[in-house]
């Protein structure tokens, strides 16, 4: 199976912030990464696909980055609604996606 | 609109059965991979199983396998997963969620139902 690690676990940051989260896999995976914004008590959304596509409707202060093991999520400048859990997410293996443990973005 | 909505999530003790419904609107359900994913109170995201689009060939996370059983509908628009035999562990609420892609094996997912949760509790 693949692994996801993420990296920080808990991100405190103010508004107006330059952020970025990592993402390492335990095998190389080529683009096949989603990240996913979660709120508490609501279903994921996909933010980024294919490692660096910005799903339609996410603003473009998200970007994202990385190929094969080492990928990365960034927020040019925080805002009050980006507050949140992210989640990377591999579909390399047809057979079974794995997620990372996820990151809390808090506010500073 | 695409949507997804769960049903059938519900209190039950160790040992017992529950069947999880997701019903589809908005989209060509039959074109489209879907997958069961499980979140257990204050963690993260679990992949828990996939089921292709024509339904012939179906995936598990090891922790449920020889347990849970996915299945669909296309007729109906419905995506199904059978849960026997649950484990506290298995408490979660449990989401399902649409590939990105028709025609595709594999893929980001795009649209995510609201949820519906299990308890396994004695």
């Amino acid at each position: 199976d693949i692994q996801m690690t993420q990296s920080p676990s808990t991100l405190s940051a103010s508004v107006g912030d330059r952020v970025t989260i990592t993402c390492r896999a335990s095998q190389t995976i080529n683009r096949w990464l989603a990240w996913y914004q979660q709120k508490p008590g609501k279903a994921p959304k996909l933010l980024m696909y294919a490692a660096s596509t910005l799903q339609s409707g996410v603003p473009s202060r998200f970007s994202g980055s990385g190929f094969g093991t080492e990928f990365s999520l960034t927020i040019s400048s925080l805002q009050p609604d980006d507050f949140a859990t992210y989640y990377c997410q591999q579909y390399n293996d047809h057979a079974g996606s794995t997620f990372g443990q996820g990151t809390k973005l808090e506010i500073k | 609109e695409v949507q997804l909505l769960e049903s059938g999530g519900n209190l039950v003790q160790p040992g017992g059965s529950l069947r999880l419904s997701c019903a589809a609107s908005g989209f060509t359900f039959s074109s489209y991979v879907m997958t069961w994913v499980r979140q257990a109170p204050g963690m993260g995201l679990e992949w828990v199983s996939t089921i292709l689009s024509s339904g012939d060939s179906t995936h598990y996370a090891d922790s449920v396998k020889g347990r849970f059983t996915i299945s669909r509908d296309n007729s109906k628009n419905m995506l199904f997963l059978q849960m026997n035999n649950l484990r506290d562990e298995d408490t979660a609420v449990y989401y399902c969620a649409k590939d990105q892609y028709s025609g595709t094996i594999g893929d980001a997912f795009d649209i995510w139902g609201q949820g519906t949760v299990v308890t396994v509790s004695s």
